[in-house]
C-alpha cells in the first residue's frame, strides 16, 4: 500500500483537461514536503514532470501543471495530446520511511 | 548533464544476493551536488523507492528491504552499487539508479536493468 494515494486510471478525449490527484498524510504532503510528478510512457524511463509542487523542469510543455494544497497534490493537463497516455507518478519524501514515497501510479488513457 | 548505466546479472537464483553497479558519468558522486539511490519496478507495477545516499552521512533504505540491502559507493571509480540478499521472485524488477539535486531538479535516472529472480 503506497503512502500517496492515486486514482488507478483517468481519461479525456483530445484537447481536454484532465487532473490526477495524489493524497498523502501528515508524515508526507501534510507536514510539508513537495510533491513532484513523473511521467513514464510505454517502456521508458521515468521522466520528471514536474518539481517542487508545480514548477516544470526546461523543456516540459506548459500544458502541464501542479498544485498542492494541505495534504493533497494535483497533476493537469490541458490540450490533451494522444502522446499524453502515459503511467504518472506523483513523489514526495515521507518522515515515517525517512525517504522517498511514491504513489501508486495512473493510467492516463487519450480516448 | 550527468549520465547513469546499471550493470549487473540479469539472472538471479532464488535465496541468493543481487547485486548491480551504476556508473557515473558527467559528474562526480563525491561532488555533493547530488543524492544518489536507487529505485526499482516490477513489471506491470508501480515505483518503489529503494535507498539512497548522500556524500556525508549514511545511507537511508526503505524500512521493507532494510534488513536486506546495502548501498556502497567507490569514488575511485565514480560507482555506486545495490547488494540485495535472500532475494525472491518478487525481487524481479527493473532496477533503476538515479541521481537527484536537492531541490529534485535536475533528477537524472539510468536506462534501467531487468533483473530476474529464478528458482
Amino acid at each position: 500500500q503506497s503512502a500517496l494515494t492515486q486514482p488507478p486510471s483517468v481519461s479525456g478525449a483530445p484537447g481536454q483537461r484532465v487532473t490526477i490527484s495524489c493524497t498523502g498524510s501528515s508524515s508526507n504532503t501534510g507536514a510539508g514536503y513537495d510533491v513532484h510528478w513523473y511521467q513514464q510512457l510505454p517502456g521508458a524511463v521515468p521522466k520528471l514532470l514536474i518539481y517542487g509542487n508545480n514548477n516544470r523542469p526546461s523543456g516540459v510543455p506548459d500544458r502541464f501543471s501542479g498544485s498542492k494544497s494541505g495534504t493533497s497534490a494535483s497533476l493537469a493537463i490541458t490540450g490533451l495530446q494522444a502522446e499524453d497516455e502515459a503511467d504518472y507518478y506523483c513523489q514526495s519524501y515521507d518522515t515515517s520511511l525517512s525517504g522517498v514515497a511514491f504513489g501508486g501510479g495512473t493510467k492516463l488513457t487519450v480516448l | 548533464q550527468v549520465q547513469l548505466q546499471e550493470s549487473g546479472p540479469g539472472l538471479v537464483k532464488a535465496s541468493q544476493t543481487l547485486s548491480l553497479t551504476c556508473t557515473v558519468s558527467g559528474g562526480s558522486i563525491s561532488s555533493g551536488d547530488y543524492y544518489w539511490g536507487w529505485i526499482r519496478q516490477p513489471a506491470g507495477k508501480g515505483l518503489e523507492w529503494i535507498g539512497r545516499f548522500y556524500t556525508s552521512g549514511s545511507a537511508k533504505y526503505s524500512p521493507s528491504l532494510k534488513s536486506r540491502v546495502t548501498i556502497s559507493v567507490d569514488t575511485s571509480k565514480n560507482q555506486f552499487s545495490l547488494k540485495l540478499s535472500s532475494v525472491t521472485a518478487a525481487d524481479t524488477a527493473v532496477y533503476y539508479c538515479r541521481a537527484y539535486s536537492s531541490r529534485w531538479y535536475p533528477d537524472y535516472w539510468g536506462q534501467g536493468t531487468l533483473v530476474t529472480v529464478s528458482s
